[in-house]
């Protein structure tokens, strides 16, 4: 078992809608978590870290539950310049275990 | 963008050969690290610095080895490429503990 699962996707959705993943890690004993977005071929870049108070920045919404292991990132209004894959990370003391990234694609 | 530079961007080279791959930082990050990239496996550590002369393996460090001689550089050397090591490489670099890393563009590594 991978020790960072995300949804598989990929995700196929028009304009202005509202799309959420979702992510499970295994180690109890992680320490912080982020949610990064990869465009094809390019480098991943952060989207944002996610606080178990959640927190929101604009149109993005990310969650943690420690005690159910699990992360979610919520996107609404969909713009097309949100089509990437979008990368589910949980870090412990350097150890940082990324998911296989769920794929979006937003079509007009 | 952080200033994370990676050379070559883009390097074949036969099994069996030693290679190796530079990354430089203009940030002066205490951590760096170097990841691959295979499909359906995300990103994996192979090993990271957290100091000049300081280094640690990763998840998937057999058949690499790592140099960090000065705080902007961070080498990592195939000692002896195989077919397998054909991925995509990171760098990345962070401020400390648990924090969010920044990567630098990638080197597209193709062992024939």
């Amino acid at each position: 078992r991978k020790e960072v699962e995300q949804d598989p996707g990929p995700f196929n959705v028009p304009e202005g809608a509202t799309v959420a993943f979702n992510c499970t890690y295994s180690n109890s004993a992680s320490q912080s978590f982020f949610w990064y977005r990869q465009d094809c071929r390019k480098e991943p870049k952060l989207l944002m870290s996610v606080y178990s108070s959640g927190n929101e920045d604009g149109r993005f919404t990310a969650q943690l539950n420690r005690a159910s292991q699990y992360i979610s990132l919520l996107i609404r209004d969909s713009k097309l310049s949100d089509s990437a894959t979008y990368l589910c990370v949980v870090n412990r003391f350097n150890d940082m275990r990324f998911g296989a990234g769920t794929r979006l694609t937003v079509k007009p | 963008d952080a200033g994370i530079t990676q050379s070559p961007r883009h390097k074949v080279t036969e099994t069996g050969t030693p290679v190796t791959l530079r990354c430089h930082q203009t940030e002066n990050h205490r951590y760096m690290y170097w990841y691959r990239q295979d499909p359906g496996h995300g990103l994996r550590l192979i090993h990271y610095s957290y100091g000049v002369k300081d280094t640690d393996k990763g998840e998937v460090s057999d058949g690499y080895s790592v140099s960090r001689s000065k705080t902007e550089d961070f080498l990592l050397t195939l000692e002896s490429a195989t077919s397998s090591q054909t991925s995509v490489y990171f760098c990345a670099i962070g401020t400390g503990l648990n924090t969010e890393a920044f990567f630098g563009q990638g080197t597209r590594l193709t062992v024939v």
